[in-house]
C-alpha cells in the first residue's frame, strides 16, 4: 500500500481564497482523521470520520472550515474564505479498528501559507 | 478530561548518549499508549505502543514501559544516533475511545 496520500503537499494563496486539502486514506482503514500542526497549538484534532460519516468535529475552529468524505477513499478539507492564521500543516491520518489499539498512519502533509 | 503531558525541548545529546524523554498521562479508563516520532517534512509515524499495564513496547532500540502506578511511559534509549533527531510525541487513546490524544511533542537534537 501506499500509505495515506495527501495533495497538495504545499499551498501558497491570499487570504480570502478557498483552499481545499486532499487525502486519500489507506484501503480498508474505516477511520479518517485531520489534524493540524502549528508551532503554538501544536497538533489538534480537527474532525474525525467513521465509515465515512463524521462522528465529531469539535476541533474545527470555525464555520470557515469544512470536511467531508463522499467515499472511502477520499476526503477533503475545505477553509473559505483562508486567513493567514490558518496557515500551518495538515495531516490527514487513518487506522483500522481490527488491528486492536488504533494505530493511526499519518500523511506527508499539506503545508499551508496564506499571505 | 484525558490528557498527555511530556517534558519540553529542546533535548540535544550527543551521538551514544543515554536518552529519556518523560511522558506522564491522566485518563479515567485503562488506555493504550504510544510513541510517535516525526521526522523533518514528514508525518507522524508509530514507534512503539503498549495496551496495557507493565507492558514493555519497544522499537528501533528505544523502549518504553507502561507504568500504571505512576501514569507514566518514559521514552528510553541507551545509545542514541543523528538519525534519531526528530520531534517525538506520547499518546493515548482510552478504553473504548477512538480518539489519539497527543501530548505537545519534545523536539531531539542529537550532534555527532
Amino acid at each position: 500500500d501506499a500509505g495515506v496520500i495527501q495533495s497538495p503537499r504545499h499551498e501558497v494563496t491570499e487570504m480570502g481564497q478557498e483552499v481545499t486539502l486532499r487525502c486519500k486514506p489507506i484501503s480498508g482503514h474505516d477511520y479518517l482523521f485531520w489534524y493540524r500542526q502549528t508551532m503554538m497549538r501544536g497538533l489538534e484534532l480537527l474532525i474525525y470520520f467513521n465509515n465515512n460519516v463524521p462522528i465529531d468535529d469539535s476541533g474545527m475552529p470555525e464555520d470557515r472550515f469544512s470536511a467531508k468524505m463522499p467515499n472511502a477513499s477520499f476526503s477533503t478539507l475545505k477553509i473559505q474564505p483562508s486567513e493567514p492564521r490558518d496557515s500551518a500543516v495538515y495531516f490527514c491520518a487513518s487506522s483500522h479498528t481490527g488491528s486492536g489499539a488504533n494505530v493511526l498512519t499519518f500523511g506527508a502533509g499539506s503545508r499551508l501559507t496564506v499571505l | 478530561g484525558d490528557s498527555v503531558t511530556q517534558m519540553e525541548g529542546p533535548v540535544t545529546l550527543s551521538e551514544e548518549a543515554f536518552l529519556t524523554i518523560n511522558c506522564t498521562y491522566t485518563a479515567t479508563g485503562y488506555p493504550s499508549l504510544f510513541w510517535y516520532v516525526q521526522y523533518p517534512g514528514e508525518g507522524l509515524q508509530l514507534l512503539l505502543k503498549a495496551t496495557k499495564a507493565d507492558d514493555k513496547g519497544s522499537n528501533k532500540g528505544f523502549e518504553a514501559t507502561y507504568r500504571k502506578e505512576t501514569t507514566s511511559f518514559h521514552l528510553e534509549k541507551g545509545s542514541v544516533q543523528v538519525s534519531d533527531s526528530a520531534v517525538y510525541f506520547c499518546a493515548l487513546i482510552n478504553t473504548g475511545g477512538f480518539k489519539t490524544i497527543f501530548g505537545a511533542g519534545t523536539r531531539l537534537f542529537v550532534k555527532a
